[in-house]
């Protein structure tokens, strides 16, 4: 299978606390793009970084990549209980035209 | 960020029928694609939609079981013909901004009986 790698499968953490989720991938990209998604709902767009890009910052959000190792990581601080929801992480990759290949994803609950 | 809409937003269907599935973009996109969500799985590319010509479909999706129609800049149609429970998911649109960000319609949760 193609399909990129999270871990971990599922988190809960506190309200308050740092969330932190990694995305394995397998090959060369242009960029990554993490997602969110409630309840099996639509994706929300958080962030993408280029393949050229090592950290990139949104908010509360902090993305790192590290295209040597094929990895990147997702980081919440001060999570709230807003927060939890499914993460996805998707590599389009080098010629794939766009075409987006999704991590397996991050159960986040974030507990009041 | 362009807006995207789907149509319907959830439908309950029999097996052995099809259902036609919207996708309204509220600007002129260039990359248009589909992707299907089984339960408690992650997404799975279906197709790229294309304009003004064949769909190119990826592994494991053939036209005859999801045909996609892209008429213009804003607007395409997949079909889930002859349905059959292995077929509930959700299905999604997503277009592709100037800076390469994807963006996801809002999901069609169909459920096939």
């Amino acid at each position: 299978s193609q399909q990129g790698e999270e871990d971990p499968q599922a988190l809960s953490i506190q309200e308050g606390e740092n969330a932190t989720m990694n995305c394995s991938y397998k090959t060369s990209i242009n960029n990554l793009q993490w997602y969110r998604q409630n309840s099996g709902r639509g994706l929300v767009h958080l962030i993408l970084i280029r393949s050229n890009e090592r950290e990139k910052h949104s908010g509360r959000l902090r993305v790192t990549l590290d295209t040597s190792k094929k990895s990147s990581s997702l980081l919440i601080t001060a999570s709230r209980a807003a927060d939890t929801a499914s993460y996805f992480c998707a590599t389009d990759a080098m010629d794939s035209s766009y075409k987006l290949i999704f991590g397996s994803g991050t159960r986040l609950l974030v507990r009041p | 960020s362009a807006v995207i809409s789907q149509k319907p937003s959830r439908d309950i269907c029999q097996r052995g029928t099809s259902l036609t599935i919207q996708c309204q973009v509220d600007s002129q996109v260039t990359m248009m694609f589909w992707y299907r969500q089984q339960p408690g799985q992650s997404l799975t590319l279906i197709a790229t939609a294309n304009q003004g010509s064949e769909a190119t479909y990826e592994s494991g999706f053939v036209i005859d079981k999801f045909p996609i129609s892209r008429p213009n800049l804003t607007f395409s149609t997949l079909t889930v013909s002859n349905m059959s429970p292995e077929d509930s998911s959700i299905y999604l649109c997503s277009v592709v901004a100037g800076g390469g960000e994807q963006f996801f319609g809002p999901g069609t949760r169909l459920t096939v009986l």
